[in-house]
């Protein structure tokens, strides 16, 4: 089984700031995936990166990347330069053999 | 390339009316996944396909809940008869087997049973 914890509900940033959002995950798979989703006011889920358990470096997809610290069991997304464009809902997922497992996610408003 | 396709995108229904909903995904996706989206819940996953065979449906709220891929290109969810508690956003996603690092989903079917 696998849990995914998101322990912000709500995170303000300013425009040009950069914002981390949390994630830890826990999982009995030897080998995961995990992933972010952004999913804006209109719904639908946006794919943003993808981090594999056995990856030696962390992914970065453009101003995304994911700090991701085995030991921890955390997967903490980070946007560089946010833009008021970000604003909107992101989940964190981690999939084991199949299926991927969804945290609660973290609202993120971006002020000018 | 087309997307994850959903219909219908908006549905409202009466309590008891049979609700059907429909998902093609990627031409060449083996996997299949049905979730659904309520803000008590997040996003839960319903039933997961592989080969258009049901791998795990224990997310399947009831029996008035089915679902059923009978081809590689396309899906149902069928709930029979719904509910006001049903109502929330339907999405199919759908993955080529061997690449875990890619789920794609479709923009979702807003259901409300009134």
């Amino acid at each position: 089984a696998q849990k995914i914890t998101q322990t912000q509900p709500g995170m303000f940033v300013q425009e040009k700031e950069a914002v981390t959002l949390d994630c830890t995950y826990d999982t009995s798979d030897p080998s995961y995936g995990l992933f972010w989703y952004k999913q804006p006011s209109s719904g639908e889920m946006i794919f943003l990166i993808y981090q594999g358990s056995y990856d030696q470096q962390n992914a970065t997809e453009g101003r995304y990347s994911l700090n991701f610290q085995k030991a921890r069991k955390s997967a903490n997304l980070v946007i560089s330069a946010s833009q008021l464009g970000d604003s909107a809902m992101y989940f964190c997922a981690s999939s084991g053999y199949s299926t991927l497992t969804f945290g609660k996610g973290t609202m993120l408003l971006v002020s000018p | 390339d087309a997307g994850v396709i959903q219909s219908p995108r908006h549905e409202v229904t009466e309590m008891g009316q049979e609700v059907t909903l429909r998902c093609k995904p990627i031409s060449g996706h083996n996997s299949l996944f049905w979730y659904r989206q309520t803000m008590m819940r997040g996003l839960e996953l319903l039933i997961y396909f592989n080969n258009n065979v049901p791998i795990d449906d224990s997310g399947m709220p009831e029996d008035r809940f089915s679902a059923k891929m009978p081809n590689a290109s396309f899906s149902t969810l069928k709930i029979q008869p719904s509910e006001p508690r049903d109502s929330a956003v339907y999405f199919c996603a759908s993955r080529p087997t061997g690449e875990e690092n890619t789920i794609y989903f479709g923009e979702g079917s807003w259901l409300t049973v009134v």
